[in-house]
């Protein structure tokens, strides 16, 4: 069975530019969870989206904005590139809303310059 | 809010030698507790997910264990290995409480000498 799937696992911006994200959850997975996580810290929560709602935002800026499809696959999309979003994007894929254990991707390193 | 701690933030122990990291957190109404390994520039692996009725749970050479009520939880690897060089993290799931998310700790970057 697939795992959690991303891509691009790399890609380098420019400030200013917008980007786009994409995660495939592991089949029968409903809930898609995105974290950011930049060099020697802990990954921070971004959002969380079951059934296609939005069950959940972390402390980040109104630049970040995701959505999950009709198939629970998901995008994350960032605007106005900053040199601080400069991190590895990480997306999670669980059963449900919660509770019931995460399984991440290998990522997505974006470069902003 | 929730906040994790992990102590010690790295650990570099010879090869063949049991092992112990841990893990505290301030919010005990936690819905489970799960600690994963991460290898420099990868994503994140799962290796044990305690719920939080559970005191611990084992996967071969890893033990984990849950206090809930003291907010503290231990990563015991035994017979250590090169090949468990590693960034370990420990997260606790706050979807009890309502949040639908993980908050992590910073990790323990564990070396493993030859």
């Amino acid at each position: 069975d697939a795992g959690v799937t991303q891509s691009p696992t790399h890609l380098i911006k420019t400030r200013g530019q917008h980007v786009t994200l994409r995660c495939s959850p592991i089949s029968g997975h409903k809930s898609v969870s995105w974290y950011q996580q930049v060099l020697g810290q802990g990954p921070q929560f971004i959002f969380q989206y079951y059934e296609k709602e939005e069950r959940g935002r972390g402390n980040f800026p109104d630049r970040f904005s995701a959505r999950q499809f009709p198939n629970y696959s998901s995008e994350l999309n960032v605007n106005a590139l900053l040199l601080g979003d400069s991190a590895l994007y990480l997306c999670a894929s669980s059963l449900g809303a919660g509770g019931y254990g995460y399984t991440f991707g290998s990522g997505t390193r974006l470069t902003v310059v | 809010k929730q906040e994790v701690t992990q102590i010690p933030a790295a650990l570099s122990v010879p090869e063949g030698e049991n092992l112990v990291l841990n893990c505290s957190f301030t919010d005990s109404a936690i819905y489970n507790l799960q600690w994963f390994r991460q290898d420099p520039g990868k994503g994140l692996t799962s290796l044990l997910l305690i719920q939080s009725s559970q005191r611990e749970q084992t996967s071969g050479r890893l033990n984990a264990s849950l206090d809930k009520s003291s907010g503290r939880s231990t990563l015991y690897i035994a017979a250590s290995q090169p090949g468990d060089s590693a960034t370990y993290l420990c997260a606790v799931d706050d979807s009890g409480a309502g949040s639908y998310q993980l908050t992590f700790g910073k990790g323990t970057k564990l070396s493993v000498i030859p």
